[in-house]
């Protein structure tokens, strides 16, 4: 079974603070996407990558960035974490032709 | 955008069959049919996805209707592990997850 994994389940940052969200995948999938979820918003596409240093803007870019160095890691950076950034972060990866595979989630608090 | 339709909430008895519906009335010839679950405090687990014929799969079971418009997930014999949010989606990429349905299971 594909394996995503999210470095933390919970995260408590400051305002200000740059944050750094990783995902990393045991399988060789080419393309990787970060979400973030909130009540009565639904799961959001922030940003995706298709290849190793490639990168595209989802719907919710803003005050985002990523980066993707080598093909099993993707990385979602908060430049500077605000409060309204609060929220949980789901990596996922997909094969191509079947489902994606989700991580558990970061629940991230920002204070 | 192709987009699909599920009623926001939907009940069942433990161990009675779920019939959770989905409509894409404007779903094209080369969309694939995907459904995921959402289990409290997770990520979205992939449940099956079908182009035309109905599938089977040993998490449910996936009756298309033969125009392709609307599409059935069946839960064979729910258990209160099967409360969940259930999203219906074209496949695309990337994805785009609608509001979905959220079951309760009443044991």
């Amino acid at each position: 079974d594909v394996k995503v994994t999210q470095s933390s389940r919970y995260l408590v940052k400051r305002t200000g603070e740059k944050v750094f969200l990783e995902c990393v995948q045991d399988m060789d999938h080419e393309n990787m996407f970060w979400y973030r979820q909130d009540p009565g918003l639904g799961l959001r596409l922030i940003y995706f990558s298709y290849d190793v240093k490639m990168k595209e803007k989802g719907d919710i870019p803003e005050g985002y960035s990523v980066s993707r160095e080598k093909k099993e890691r993707f990385s979602l950076i908060l430049e500077s974490a605000s409060t309204n950034q609060t929220s949980m972060y789901l990596c996922a990866t997909d094969p191509g032709d079947y489902g994606y595979t989700f991580g558990s989630g970061t629940r991230l608090t920002v204070v | 955008d192709a987009k699909t339709t599920q009623p926001n909430s939907m009940e069942s008895n433990e161990e009675e069959p779920v019939h959770l519906p989905c409509n894409h009335s404007t779903i094209s010839g080369t969309d694939y049919i995907h459904w995921y679950r959402q289990l409290p405090s997770q990520g979205p687990e992939y449940v099956i996805h079908g182009l035309t014929s109905n599938v089977n799969n040993r998490m449910a079971s996936l009756a298309i209707a033969e125009d392709r418009k609307s599409s059935t997930l069946i839960l064979h014999r729910a258990t209160l592990r099967d409360a969940a949010v259930y999203y219906c989606i074209l496949r695309d990429s990337p994805l785009v997850f609608g509001k979905g349905t959220r079951l309760s299971v009443i044991a």
